[in-house]
């Protein structure tokens, strides 16, 4: 059974600093592995969504890698800002799966001005 | 944009009670799903749909019931309601199987069962 982890459950930092969000997956057979955000009271906004067959995926100030074989991605968000505070989730389709996300738990990040 | 629209946004129930959470989509995607969210933990998957007319069990289905009779509604149904049923209900919905696109969620159906 694909389980999800995510480390650490609760990060707090100062404005302007380089994070490191962590994740990791039990079994290597996946399809894709999405990063979402969640604020307070809302749904999930997708960020990235990396392929199997990718490495990375950027948007902005957000990079996501994914090492399949490890079971592991980071999500790295540079130069951080009190707006990015919110819970971010990790998710991965198992291959054969009909689209079945399986979600980690969240690391809430709090950015402090 | 519409997207994914649930209602009610909030509810409380007494135990025993029955009530349908609604769900729709606008974006003519044939996968729908149905979450649970318990404070502090992942979502979990209740129950999905990979087209008009097919349901399927997801890894928490006791206690609830879907219908899907149309593309855009994917209603969840709570028969008889349990105290371990409060939580937050997600749907979401994407395009096709393995399309690579990301799943779009609504803001949620905050469920108290008192």
């Amino acid at each position: 059974k694909q389980e999800v982890t995510q480390i650490p459950a609760a990060l707090s930092v100062p404005e302007g600093e380089n994070l490191v969000l962590n994740c990791s997956f039990t079994d290597s057979a996946i399809y894709n592995l999405q990063w979402f955000r969640q604020d307070p009271g809302k749904g999930l906004t997708s960020l990235l969504l990396i392929q199997s067959s990718q490495r990375e995926q950027t948007s902005g100030r957000l990079n996501a890698s994914l090492d399949k074989s490890s079971g592991r991605s980071t999500l790295y968000i540079a130069a951080s800002q009190p707006g990015d505070s919110a819970t971010y989730l990790c998710a991965v389709i198992p291959e054969g799966g009909s689209e079945k996300l399986v979600f980690g738990k969240g690391t809430k990040l709090t950015v402090n001005p | 944009n519409a997207g994914v629209t649930q209602t009610p946004k909030f509810r409380i129930l007494k135990i025993g009670q029955s009530m349908t959470l609604q769900c729709t989509q606008d974006m003519n995607h044939n996968y729908m799903y149905w979450y649970r969210q318990d404070p502090g933990m992942g979502l979990k998957l209740i129950y999905y749909s990979v087209g008009a007319g097919i349901t399927d069990k997801g890894e928490v289905p006791n206690g609830y019931n879907v219908s899907r009779s149309t593309t855009e509604d994917f209603p969840l149904r709570l028969e008889l309601a349990a105290p371990s049923q409060t939580s937050v209900y997600f749907c979401a919905s994407t395009a096709t199987g393995y399309s690579n696109q990301p799943q779009h969620f609504g803001d949620g159906t905050r469920l108290s069962i008192l």
